[in-house]
């Protein structure tokens, strides 16, 4: 099957300038993730969908992140404006929800965020 | 969320069994200890997961101990494409199954 796309692979952009991550999930997988890796740390989940609801967003900055994952398949990731410690990789990750706990997430490569 | 323990980093040589540890000494009864792995400038991969038994897929092997407070990776003879760093995680059950990422363990496998 194939993995969980996600575009750019790279972005480097200066601060307050926005800035916008694709992920395409696994086909059939109802609940994705975005997750934010900062250098030398553990991914952090940012926000949790079902389908095209949220399920858990307590840890997004709403105040300059927001998602969307509109008709429940591709999400988008926006960041505006961004600031020098959003500088990170954005994970994004798929699972079927049929038996949660037991599904395991399956992650993309990740786009790397450089804000200067 | 209950915390896993891991050492942060630990080294093995090729062609050797490498018994990666974790603590979790506040585990609940519904929370199922999972194994991610990530390799350099890729996202996580799930390796594997259990509840109470131990549990064997075609990438390692999980040894729980019995009161569940720890349990063991086990990689049977590692290679140098196992150099990664290995997070011990615990997910619950029922409405709780966010998965919360520590710091992990970086593997290194010399050759």
């Amino acid at each position: 099957e194939a993995g969980v796309a996600q575009s750019p692979r790279y972005k480097i952009i200066e601060k307050r300038q926005s800035v916008a991550f694709w992920c395409n999930p696994i086909s059939g997988h109802a609940t994705l993730y975005w997750y934010q890796q900062i250098l030398g740390q553990g991914p952090k989940l940012l926000i949790q969908f079902q389908n095209n609801g949220v399920v858990d967003d307590s840890q997004l900055p709403k105040d300059r992140f927001s998602a969307e994952r509109l008709k429940g398949v591709d999400s988008t990731l926006k960041i505006q404006p961004a600031k020098l410690e959003d500088s990170a990789v954005y994970l994004c990750a798929s699972s079927s929800s049929r038996d949660a706990y037991n599904s395991p997430l399956h992650f993309g490569n990740g786009t790397r965020l450089t804000v200067t | 969320d209950a915390k896993t323990t891991q050492p942060n980093s630990m080294e093995s040589n090729e062609e050797e069994p490498v018994h990666l540890p974790c603590n979790h000494s506040t585990i609940s009864g519904t929370d199922y200890i999972h194994w991610y792995r990530q390799l350099p400038s890729q996202g996580p991969e799930y390796v594997i997961h259990g509840l109470t038994s131990n549990v064997n897929n075609r990438m390692a092997s999980l040894a729980i101990a019995e009161d569940r407070k720890s349990s063991t990776l086990i990689l049977h003879r590692a290679t140098l494409r196992d150099a990664a760093v290995y997070y011990c995680i615990l997910r619950g059950g029922f409405g709780n199954e966010k998965l919360t990422f520590g710091t992990g363990t970086r593997l290194t496998i010399i050759p």
